[in-house]
């Protein structure tokens, strides 16, 4: 089954902005949305946002969401220390019927 | 609070079989849909199979399809993934998640090996 694209890694400076870009089709986060999740090593996941930035209580506002077409996007403000994660999103797809998930951004804070 | 706890994962022998749990709390379970995904080691997440909240509609991935069997009790607030004909490369975490994988759990995990 196919996943969603997002690139390898990320790299920015501390208080720098970083954006995370997610790539898939018509048949999931074009119709479907994305959601975006965070993994800091060693750790779970973390629900962070659906791609039309509702994020739960406890979510950072520096962790902002958005989707235009096929594409979603997860910007990352004020980098901190703590930021740095695997960041993953995923989404229903329905010519499958399957969630798929991309295969995570790994975002450095220098 | 909202929270997931899985268990019964172990070490097991290639083509053997093993049941995990996922043990639901602080929602109203009855009305969620669910999901199993894991983690290889060192790799990314790979969603394994899907529930709905009356068991009506169930989904597999292809690489566990006639394999694993998904399933659940709402008067348990559990949901079950039974695993047989294991091999090697089901070795991973495996989380169970809400919905739109929007709670997660702590993960369990199996490895498969002699």
């Amino acid at each position: 089954q196919a996943g969603l694209t997002q690139p390898p890694s990320v790299s920015k400076g501390l208080r720098q902005t970083a954006t995370l870009t997610c790539t898939g089709n018509s048949s999931n986060v074009g119709n479907h949305g994305a959601v975006w999740l965070q993994q800091p090593r060693g750790l779970p996941p973390r629900f962070l946002s659906y791609s039309n930035n509702n994020r739960p209580s406890g979510i950072s506002e520096r962790f902002s969401a958005s989707r235009s077409g096929n594409t979603a996007s997860l910007t990352i403000t004020g980098l901190q220390p703590e930021d740095e994660a695997d960041y993953y999103c995923s989404a229903w797809d329905s010519s499958l019927s399957a969630r798929i998930f991309g295969g995570g951004t790994k975002l450095t804070v220098l | 609070d909202v929270q997931l706890v899985e268990s019964g994962g172990r070490l097991v022998q290639p083509g053997g079989s093993l049941r995990l749990s996922c043990a639901a709390s602080g929602f109203n379970f009855n009305v969620y849909s669910m999901n199993w995904v894991r983690q290889a080691p060192g790799k990314g997440l790979e969603w394994v199979s899907y529930i709905s909240s009356s068991s009506s509609k169930i989904y597999y991935a292809d690489s566990v399809k006639g394999r694993f069997t998904i399933s659940r009790d709402n008067a348990k607030n559990s949901v079950y993934l039974q695993m047989n004909s294991l091999r090697a490369e089901d070795t991973a975490v495996y989380y169970c998640a809400r919905a739109d994988v929007d709670v997660w759990g702590q993960g369990t995990t199996v490895t498969v090996s002699s």
